[in-house]
């Protein structure tokens, strides 16, 4: 089972659309987690921390159940910038410090 | 303003010609990373620094060094390029080490070409 598994997608969605990514991980013992965004042959850009059950910012909200080991991330009224690929980002502490794992990504494309 | 910059943005090299990629940060973040992201993977830690201790990734082959002279820079080296090594590597920085609180900044990343 890998680390962190995200649907890969894409998800093609109409503007204005909602639309909700799902990302389940292993380690239970993975204390934070974050959603990048990336667009293509672009560097990873945070988009959103998660550091207790949920993050609300203006129509961009994430929730994390520790219990079912999965983070979501739910966009509201998407717009055509929101056209990108949505990484899953774990962050475990070990002995040498944070490692953070990503998951390959969703894709989403958003269509007039 | 930039924050994590990358030099290049795109290099070609041969077949077993060393390269050398070089990242610098003007955020003074304690840990500098460096990824290696193939097309349609995730990003694949290759090693980190926490200030001037170096930490290796288990999996990562023995043709990739780095090293870090002082808070602002570090250099990826990879001694003999193969055709698998195409890809962007990315830099990243955080300001700790050991914390809940954990953000990485990415550079926008050099893209490798072996020919």
């Amino acid at each position: 089972r890998k680390e962190v598994e995200q649907d890969p997608g894409p998800f093609n969605v109409p503007e204005g659309a909602t639309v909700a990514f799902n990302c389940t991980y292993s380690n239970s013992a993975s204390q934070s987690f974050f959603w990048y965004r990336q667009d293509c042959r672009k560097e990873p850009k945070l988009l959103m921390s998660v550091y207790s059950s949920g993050n609300e910012d203006g129509r961009f909200t994430a929730q994390l159940n520790r219990a079912s080991q999965y983070i979501s991330l739910l966009i509201r009224d998407s717009k055509l910038s929101d056209s990108a690929t949505y990484l899953c980002v774990v962050n475990t502490l070990t002995g040498g410090g944070n490692k953070l794992t990503f998951g390959t990504g969703t894709q989403l494309k958003v269509e007039l | 303003d930039a924050m994590v910059i990358q030099n290049p943005r795109y290099q070609v090299t041969q077949f077993g010609k060393p390269v050398t990629l070089s990242c610098s940060q003007t955020l003074n973040h304690n840990v500098m990373y460096w990824y290696q992201q193939k097309s349609s993977q995730a990003p694949k830690l290759l090693f980190h620094y926490y200030d001037k201790d170096f930490n290796n990734e288990a999996d990562t082959p023995d043709n990739f060094q780095s090293r870090r002279p002082n808070t602002s820079f570090c250099f990826l080296d990879i001694r003999s390029p193969g055709l698998g090594d195409a890809a962007m590597y990315l830099c990243a920085t955080s300001r700790r080490r050991h914390t809940n609180s954990y953000e990485q900044y990415f550079g926008p990343g050099t893209r490798l070409t072996v020919t």
